[in-house]
């Protein structure tokens, strides 16, 4: 059983566009994470949130805006595409605690024309 | 936030032991020094982690210095599958939460 998955794995559209990706944990985890890899392979965390709660948002502009159903989903989405959204977006869990491994999902590509 | 240094890159031949460095010198006293790898393709996985004393698991040991403002990875005989990026992460409990900051990656090439 897959522990993170997202979906898409690939996702192309155009500028102007809105695009949402999907995450699910089945680790019973408390906390989720959205990551974004640029081209230059820079992983930087854009959100964080805690029993369904945002607990981080590292200054992702306000196109991008996570929801969290319930404690096993936080889905992105994203408003207005731009050229600079395209990247590999990768979700995590972890208990909520310094010492808590992450599990990350496979990445979903994003491309933006 | 504490940030981290790491050679851009790295290269072992196989079978051989290596050990990645990792410079934190703003480190805090409430930060845990975990390792991450990623492999092509894929999402990162975690190798190990730790706060003042070394660590072994079955991936790798954590040697961590006195004052803590470096660590070194050591994976004890390289193989082709250890080829990836490994990152130095400290994670922080201050403000009630989890701030995580990666820092830019060694990337490893193994030589057969």
């Amino acid at each position: 059983d897959t522990a993170v998955s997202q979906t898409p794995k690939y996702l192309v559209t155009q500028m102007g566009n809105d695009k949402s990706i999907k995450c699910e944990q089945n680790l019973g985890h408390d906390t989720m994470y959205w990551y974004k890899q640029d081209s230059k392979k820079f992983l930087k965390i854009m959100f964080s949130y805690n029993n369904k709660e945002l607990i981080i948002n590292e200054t992702v502009p306000n196109r991008f805006s996570p929801k969290s159903p319930d404690k096993a989903h936080l889905n992105l989405h994203i408003n207005s595409l731009e050229l600079g959204d395209s990247a590999v977006y990768f979700c995590a869990s972890s208990q909520d605690s310094p010492t808590g491994e992450q599990f990350f999902g496979p990445g979903t590509r994003l491309t933006v024309l | 936030d504490a940030k981290t240094t790491q050679p851009n890159s790295m290269e072992s031949n196989e079978e051989e032991p290596v050990h990645l460095p990792c410079n934190h010198s703003t480190i805090s006293g409430t930060d845990y020094i975990h390792w991450y790898r990623q492999l092509p393709s894929q999402g990162p996985e975690y190798v190990i982690h730790g706060l003042t004393s070394n660590v072994n698991n079955r991936m790798a040991s954590l040697a961590i210095a006195e004052d803590r403002k470096s660590s070194t990875l050591i994976l004890h005989r390289a193989t082709l599958r250890d080829a990836a990026v490994y990152y130095c992460i400290l994670r922080s409990n201050s403000g009630g939460y989890q701030k995580v900051t990666f820092g830019t990656g060694t990337k490893l090439q193994v030589i057969p």
